[in-house]
């Protein structure tokens, strides 16, 4: 099975900007999808596909792929956009599988 | 408002079952793929099992294949996981998920778009 491989830990200053990266085979196939998640709460969906947010996703969160290495990039980070952050993307194996990274502490300093 | 609850998680022994239930609201359960992710304390996020819509087609993460059985009862807009013969490496918070998948003029995408509060599962004697 594949594997997405994520830094453990990013820091960034209030109204920086930062990238988290996330490597894997897999993303030569498939687009990562990223997901924040705050202390405590479960996982929500902030870009997907090529870079493409939901409804509610501020436009400072955005994405980008390169060869086998997916990005998020919050432009302008926030004290709020202090959380862990995964990728995630369809397993390359040829069955309906899934396969996420380590995930990456985002702090705001 | 779209929303899925998760129940059922329990404290139990090693060797042990439990039967996790997810109810969706807010959207036609029969029209999306549906999976499990857990999360063990402390830990990264882990896909453990989705299902197709009309419950032909089933996937498992190969640490649970054999344990665990996905199924889903679209009338009353149900998700399920039977997890059996429950390990200490089981203990986590169980989330329910909606696939979100599809395809634009150029390229296909595969997300979760709606995800459950969580049920937390504690395998321990």
């Amino acid at each position: 099975s594949s594997e997405l491989t994520q830094d453990p830990a990013v820091s960034v200053a209030l109204g920086q900007t930062v990238r988290i990266t996330c490597q894997g085979d897999s993303l030569k196939t498939y687009y990562a999808s990223w997901y924040q998640q705050k202390p405590e709460q479960a996982p929500v969906l902030v870009i997907y596909g090529k870079n493409n947010r939901p409804s509610g996703i501020p436009d400072r969160f955005s994405g980008s792929t390169s060869g086998n290495t997916a990005s998020l990039t919050i432009t302008g980070a926030q004290a709020e956009d202090e959380a862990d952050y995964y990728c995630n993307s369809r397993d390359n194996s040829g069955n309906y599988h899934w396969v996420f990274g380590g995930g990456t502490k985002l702090t705001v300093l | 408002e779209v929303q899925l609850v998760e129940s059922g998680g329990d404290l139990v022994q090693p060797g042990g079952s439990l039967r996790l239930s997810c109810a969706a609201s807010g959207f036609t359960l029969s029209t999306y793929w549906m999976m499990w992710v857990r999360q063990a304390p402390g830990k990264g996020l882990e896909w453990v099992a989705s299902i197709k819509q009309d419950g032909s087609d089933k996937s498992y993460v190969a640490s649970v294949k054999g344990r665990f059985t996905i199924s889903r009862d679209n009338p009353n807009n149900l998700l399920y996981l039977q997890m059996n013969s429950l390990r200490a490496e089981d203990t986590g918070v169980y989330y329910c998920a909606r696939d979100f998948s599809g395809q634009t003029l150029y390229y296909f995408y595969y997300s979760m778009d709606v995800w459950g509060k969580g049920t937390t599962v504690t395998v321990s004697s």
